[in-house]
This record gives C-alpha cells, sequence and structure tokens, in this order.
C-alpha cells in the first residue's frame, strides 16, 4: 500500500462549486503539506500542518483552506473554486528534512 | 532568504555522469541541502541531502564546499530512466519566521539514447 494517498486521483468541475481534496499517509509523521504545481513550473506550498492542532500558511493559501483532522489524514478545500485554480495539487508528509509526496489530484476548473 | 538557483535545462548521453549545481548564497547555517527528483505527473521523490563535504549514497552523490554557498548534485552513469527534473531545496523562512521549503523551477534534465 502507498505510504501517501490522495482521493481523488482527478476531479473536474465547475467555477464556483465547493472541492474537496483528502490526503492520509501511514507514515506515522506528524508533518503534512499540501503544494500546487502548474504546468512546467516548480511546486508551491498552499498550507502545511506540524501536529494536529497546528496550521499554517505557505505561499499561496488565498482562496483555500484545510482541515488536519487526524495526524494522517489532512483535507484541502477550495470554497469557490475558479479556473486559474486548474493545477496539479500533492500532499507531503515527513521529517523537517525529507518529505513524502502523494501521486496527485488533477484538478481542472471550467 | 535562501533563494536557489539552478540551471532550467541540460541535455546528457546514456552513461555519462551528470552534475547538476544549485547556488544558494544566503544559506543558514542550520540549514540543510536537499535534492529531490519528480517524473511528470508524479510527486518529487528524494534523491539526497547533506549539510557539508560530501554524502553518497546508492543513487547519487553530494557535493558541498566550505562556505556551503552552493552543492552539485552528481548522477553517475545516467540511463534514460534518469529523465526528470531535479530540484534543489534549503530550508528558508517567511518574514513572519515560519519555516518553510521553496521548490523552484527545478532543472529539467533529458537523458538521449
Amino acid at each position: 500500500d502507498a505510504d501517501v494517498t490522495q482521493t481523488p486521483r482527478n476531479r473536474i468541475t465547475k467555477t464556483g462549486k465547493r472541492i474537496m481534496l483528502e490526503c492520509s499517509q501511514t507514515k506515522g509523521h506528524d508533518r503534512m503539506y499540501w503544494y500546487r504545481q502548474d504546468p512546467g513550473l516548480g511546486l508551491q506550498l498552499i498550507y502545511y500542518s506540524f501536529d494536529v492542532k497546528d496550521i499554517n500558511k505557505g505561499e499561496i493559501s488565498d482562496g483555500y483552506s484545510v482541515s488536519r483532522q487526524a495526524q494522517a489524514k489532512f483535507s484541502l478545500s477550495l470554497e469557490s473554486a475558479i479556473p486559474n485554480q486548474t493545477a496539479l495539487y500533492f500532499c507531503a508528509t515527513g521529517s523537517e528534512n525529507e518529505q513524502f509526496f502523494g501521486p496527485g489530484t488533477r484538478l481542472t476548473v471550467l | 532568504l535562501a533563494k536557489t538557483t539552478q540551471p532550467i535545462s541540460m541535455d546528457s548521453y546514456e552513461g555519462q555522469e551528470v552534475n547538476i549545481t544549485c547556488s544558494h548564497n544566503n544559506i543558514a547555517t542550520n540549514d540543510y541541502i536537499t535534492w529531490y527528483q519528480q517524473f511528470p505527473s508524479q510527486g518529487p521523490r528524494f534523491i539526497i541531502q547533506g549539510y557539508k563535504t560530501k554524502v553518497t549514497n546508492e543513487v547519487a552523490s553530494l557535493f558541498i564546499p566550505a562556505d556551503r554557498k552552493s552543492s552539485t548534485l552528481s548522477l553517475p552513469r545516467v540511463s534514460l530512466s534518469d529523465t526528470a527534473v531535479y530540484y534543489c531545496l534549503v530550508g528558508d523562512y517567511w518574514d513572519s519566521g515560519t519555516y518553510k521549503y521553496i521548490f523552484g523551477t527545478g532543472t529539467r534534465l533529458k537523458v538521449l539514447a
């Protein structure tokens, strides 16, 4: 079984819809992260959480929110999706100096 | 801010050694240097990490000079399957003092037959 799983793997939605991306990990790490990647570009940090009660904004948190339901679960929500949020979204977990990434969720906002 | 600078792209041939250099002039005393590999439509994968001098594992070597303002990832005898984007990361801080990684645009390595 994969250490970091993301659901859904692909999603097409319409402008203005609310959507949630879910992430689960079995690595046992406290730290979890959400990134987005646009075509041909690097990863940008959206939010990160160092433990269940800790939530921190990353570089591009506007338009996103997160929930850390448990040590192993970290979900990302788009309250009102817009087309420029079309991207590949990655969840990660790990220690301070090494991160393990999930397979990604490809989100398209029409 | 410990921003990193890497070449945008590199080409190599199978069997050659590839060296990718990363500049990080403002690296902080406690920062480690970490390299990741990313294949298309997959999440990045940890390759190697170091603090100073040289680190070697089964996949790559990492060379870090004494001033730590740059680092070089060395991939011995690359194959077509090493075609990927390679990211160099160091710890970084926002103005608020909150720790985070910065993934830049990376180096797109293309290995040719």
